[in-house]
């Protein structure tokens, strides 16, 4: 799986919209971007995951680009709750196992 | 619908003891993951089972070992604990033996040995 790299640490007003950027350089054609997110002292949560075209969910969108080396998860209005460890992943879905590799993730706080 | 349950939360054992933990995945889950977090190498990978069958393993000594039941609950053991295995262990369920990548967590077994 490709290797992943995120700025350790991130600051966000709240209600305004957070960025979150990954680089994977590496990534080859058949491997997903993941993002999950780790609130303190709890298990990892699934937000969102994409291969080529950006995606939208309930708690977030990714945006892909275009050569596939990197992406952004927006989280469009920040809260207080979103303050959390976000990992992003790539990895092969089809054929592989659930062994994410999550390096060290962006600790993002959310200020008031 | 409940989530993935881990017992115990919070465990304390002296070096050389054995601890089993205990992981009831989501209902309808078939494959259970385990992961150790500590705060030096942060989340890492120890294996996967899948109708009770171990499908991938994690880089740790023979000391880690699991199992599945056909139920899908999970246990994992330490053997021999060290005080570097002192960290939060972490199970995940989900629902096919290839997911699309979204693992459900357990909020985890804070396990530290003196």
């Amino acid at each position: 799986d490709a290797k992943t790299t995120q700025p350790p640490s991130m600051d966000c007003a709240e209600g305004r919209a957070a960025n979150l950027p990954c680089n994977h350089s590496t990534i080859s054609g058949n491997e997903y971007v993941y993002w999950y997110r780790q609130i303190h002292s709890q298990g990892p949560q699934y937000i969102i995951h994409g291969l080529k075209n950006n995606e939208t969910n309930e708690m977030a969108s990714l945006i892909i680009t275009e050569d596939r080396k990197s992406s952004t998860l927006i989280l469009p209005h920040a809260t207080l709750r979103d303050t959390a460890v976000y990992y992003c992943i790539v990895r092969v879905s089809l054929g592989g196992a659930n062994n994410l590799f999550f390096g060290t993730g962006t600790r993002l706080t959310v200020i008031p | 619908k409940a989530g993935v349950t881990q017992t115990p939360r919070y465990l304390i054992k002296t070096r050389g003891q054995q601890v089993t933990l205990s992981c009831s995945p989501i209902s309808g889950h078939r494959s259970v993951s385990w992961y150790q977090q500590t705060p030096g190498q942060g989340l890492q990978f120890l294996f996967e089972y899948f109708s009770e069958t171990q499908r991938n393993k994690g880089n740790f000594p023979g000391r880690f070992s699991g199992r599945q039941f056909s139920n899908s609950r999970s246990e994992m053991n330490v053997s021999t604990l060290e005080l570097g295995d002192s960290a939060l262990y972490l199970c995940a369920s989900s629902l096919v033996a290839v997911s699309t990548g979204e693992l459900f967590f357990g909020e985890g077994s804070r396990l530290t040995v003196l």
